[in-house]
């Protein structure tokens, strides 16, 4: 079964610094990764995808995630944070066929982003 | 392209009555959609899965004769919350994926905020 941990339930960072915001999976086969970010009271919007293209996967608002086979991992990252990247962010796993290709969500990562 | 709607935005009911909400893809056809509900500070937890002609498929501990899901044509599916009560308060997102779409690509509608007083 596939499953995803997001390591860090909340990271603060200052506005101009680097975001990382990690996140590790579990999947028998080879997966397809996504994270998703929600604003307050918000849908989700994705911010990028991996599905078995390029390992280093860049995404919408400078963000880019690189997927690490070796350790399971498909870490967020952005160079320079902004005001308007506060928000919760989702690392997302699809499921199999066996699951109908639902998505498995991890528990979420809050952004706060000080001045 | 790929947008999704829910309908409405925000709904405030009373004890013991139904509530409908609307999830639309507007600029493509859906064979699937998808429920979640998410409580406050958590993840999304998928309800249903739902297939244009067929009964939806509850997720376990969803109580099928409580949520109501109908998915009558290729562009809406609907979630009736049937007798509502206060812990049935909740954010509710839909999600579509459509034919042409990559096997586990979704696109997720704003969400309906519901209140039960």
């Amino acid at each position: 079964a596939q499953s995803v941990t997001q390591l860090d339930s909340h990271v603060s960072v200052s506005e101009g610094t680097p975001v990382l915001l990690r996140c590790n999976y579990s999947s028998s086969y080879s997966p397809s990764l996504f994270w998703y970010v929600q604003h307050p009271n918000k849908g989700l919007q994705l911010l990028l995808k991996y599905t078995s293209a390029a390992t280093l996967v860049k995404g919408i608002n400078g963000f880019e995630a690189e997927f690490k086979k070796s350790e399971t991992s498909f870490h967020l990252t952005k160079p320079s944070a902004h005001m308007s990247d506060a928000a919760e962010y989702f690392c997302v796993v699809s499921g199999g066929s066996d699951q109908g290709g639902k998505l498995i969500f991890g528990q979420g990562t809050e952004l706060s982003v000080k001045p | 392209g790929a947008v999704v709607s829910q309908h409405p935005s925000w709904v405030i009911c009373k004890s013991g009555t139904s509530v409908k909400i609307e999830c639309r893809s507007l600029d493509f056809q859906a064979t699937t959609m998808f429920w979640y509900r998410q409580f406050p500070k958590q993840s999304l937890m998928l309800m249903a899965t739902s297939n244009e002609g067929s009964k939806a498929t509850y997720e376990q501990g969803v109580e099928k004769d409580k949520f109501l899901i109908n998915h009558a044509s290729l562009t809406l599916s609907t979630l009736t919350v049937t007798s509502a009560h206060p812990e049935d308060s909740s954010f509710y997102i839909c999600s579509a994926r459509g034919p042409g779409t990559a096997w586990a690509e979704q696109y997720f509608g704003p969400g309906t905020r519901l209140t039960v007083t």
